[in-house]
């Protein structure tokens, strides 16, 4: 199995702050994907990565960066955390393009 | 917009019951995906369809794909509270864009 960590797991935070979530992989697969879940939303696509320093935007990527600059590790900041933004985060990795994912345990952010 | 319905949104039922849950769209899929979701965790691929009218079955879990490739089903035989948990569809457009989620069907297995 790929190996893929998500850091923190669990964080609050204050409005206005800046905020990094990492994830970790293992087995140097060059896809990575942040998603966020949410009630009612299901999950949505942040930004995603084919490579090092190669990322693009996802569907709800308004108040996200990403940055890779190592194959193994893919960061999401939050620039100034809104409440809006609170949810949980995934990570996920894709062995090959059009395949499956798999996914991280998830970051529960609660911004106050 | 490329949509993935999934119907029921909320079930729970008895153990040792059946169920069928349903993901729907308008829009034809290369491949879908099924994954299943616990509590506190990220969802966990189960598996994935192909071809039109394919059929597969993992221990008591039945998934088939329409034969137009717009529709897809999972079927539970004798369902365990083990089975608990959120079940997602998601599928590759036939353009080969980004991955389409649905929502999700959220099952309790009631011992």
């Amino acid at each position: 199995d790929a190996g893929i960590t998500q850091s923190p797991r669990h964080k609050v935070t204050e409005t206005g702050t800046p905020v990094t979530l990492r994830c970790h992989q293992t087995e140097n697969h060059r896809y990575m994907y942040w998603y966020r879940q949410d009630p009612g939303h299901g999950l949505r696509l942040i930004h995603y990565s084919y490579g090092v320093k190669d990322t693009d935007k996802g569907e709800v990527s308004d108040g996200y960066s990403v940055s890779r600059s190592k194959t193994e590790d893919f960061l999401l900041t939050l620039e100034s955390a809104t409440s809006s933004q609170t949810s949980v985060y995934f990570c996920a990795i894709r062995t090959k393009n059009l395949g499956p994912y798999t996914f991280g345990s998830g970051t529960r952010l609660t911004v106050v | 917009t490329q949509l993935l319905e999934q119907s029921p949104q909320f079930l729970s039922i008895q153990e040792g019951e059946n169920l069928t849950v349903y993901c729907n769209s308008s829009s034809v899929f290369s491949s879908l995906q099924w994954y299943r979701q616990e509590p506190g965790e990220g969802p966990v691929l189960l598996v994935t369809v192909v071809t039109g009218g394919e059929v597969k079955k993992l221990k008591r879990l039945t998934f088939q794909f329409g034969d137009a490739r717009k529709d897809s089903s999972l079927h539970i035989t004798a369902a365990q509270p083990g089975d608990t948990g959120l079940y997602l569809c998601a599928g590759t457009p036939g353009d080969n864009r980004k991955l389409i989620w649905g929502l999700g069907t959220s099952l309790a297995v009631n011992p």
